[in-house]
């Protein structure tokens, strides 16, 4: 079975911190995601990898940096965090070619004070 | 970009009763996966479906693939308080790796 986990199941931060959110999977999958889901938007993504030290902007990506020094790993960075940023964060992963299926992660619910 | 359009929003139902819930796009999609996300948790994957016309079941689960490429329904026979989360549509087309995401589908089940 196709494990993702996340650092945090709940986050509580102060306006301005620097906040880390962390994502392993081991699948060995290419792509790694970052989606933030807010209730009456669904599910928004933020950042994509498809490979270590590569990324790619979503649909929201300001804010919020990514980083993937290894291919099981990948973080979410707020630089300076903002109340508007308290969401419930998923991480996900999938293969780069074949079925395209992506594998959640357990979520964080960052609330940001 | 491409949007879908999953409904009904929520929908609120006696134990036993069946489901029916559809996403519909204005875009092709070659690829319709439905997911379900329990309270406080992330989304599972149910059914994936990769050619138009496809019927696909997964226990209690039915899911099809539209003949036109543009929609997907997702059916749930007799239904349980277990049923209990939000149901998300997603579509891939052919370029890129990303998912297009409906809004979801709350259900809701009374027993």
């Amino acid at each position: 079975d196709v494990k993702v986990t996340q650092s945090s199941r709940y986050l509580v931060k102060r306006t301005g911190e620097k906040v880390f959110l962390e994502c392993v999977q081991d699948m060995d999958h290419e792509n790694m995601f970052w989606y933030r889901q807010d209730p009456g938007l669904g599910l928004r993504l933020i950042y994509f990898s498809y490979d270590v030290k590569m990324k790619e902007k979503g649909d929201i990506p300001e804010g919020y940096s990514v980083s993937r020094e290894k291919k099981e790993r990948f973080s979410l960075i707020l630089e300076s965090a903002s109340t508007n940023q308290t969401s419930m964060y998923l991480c996900a992963s999938s293969f780069y070619t074949g079925t395209y299926e992506q594998y959640f992660g357990p979520g964080t619910r960052l609330t940001v004070t | 970009g491409q949007q879908l359009n999953q409904s009904p929003q929520s929908m609120f139902i006696q134990e036993g009763e069946d489901v029916s819930m559809n996403c519909t796009s204005s875009s092709i999609f070659n690829t319709w996966l439905w997911y379900k996300q329990d309270p406080g948790e992330g989304p599972v994957l149910l059914i994936a479906l990769y050619k138009a016309g496809e019927l696909t079941s997964n226990g209690r689960l039915t899911a099809q693939f539209g003949i036109t490429r543009k929609d997907s329904f997702l059916n749930i026979s007799a239904s349980i308080p277990s049923d209990v989360g939000i149901y998300f549509c997603a579509g891939h087309v052919r370029a890129g790796n990303m998912l297009t995401f409906g809004g979801g589908t709350r259900l809701m089940v009374k027993p």
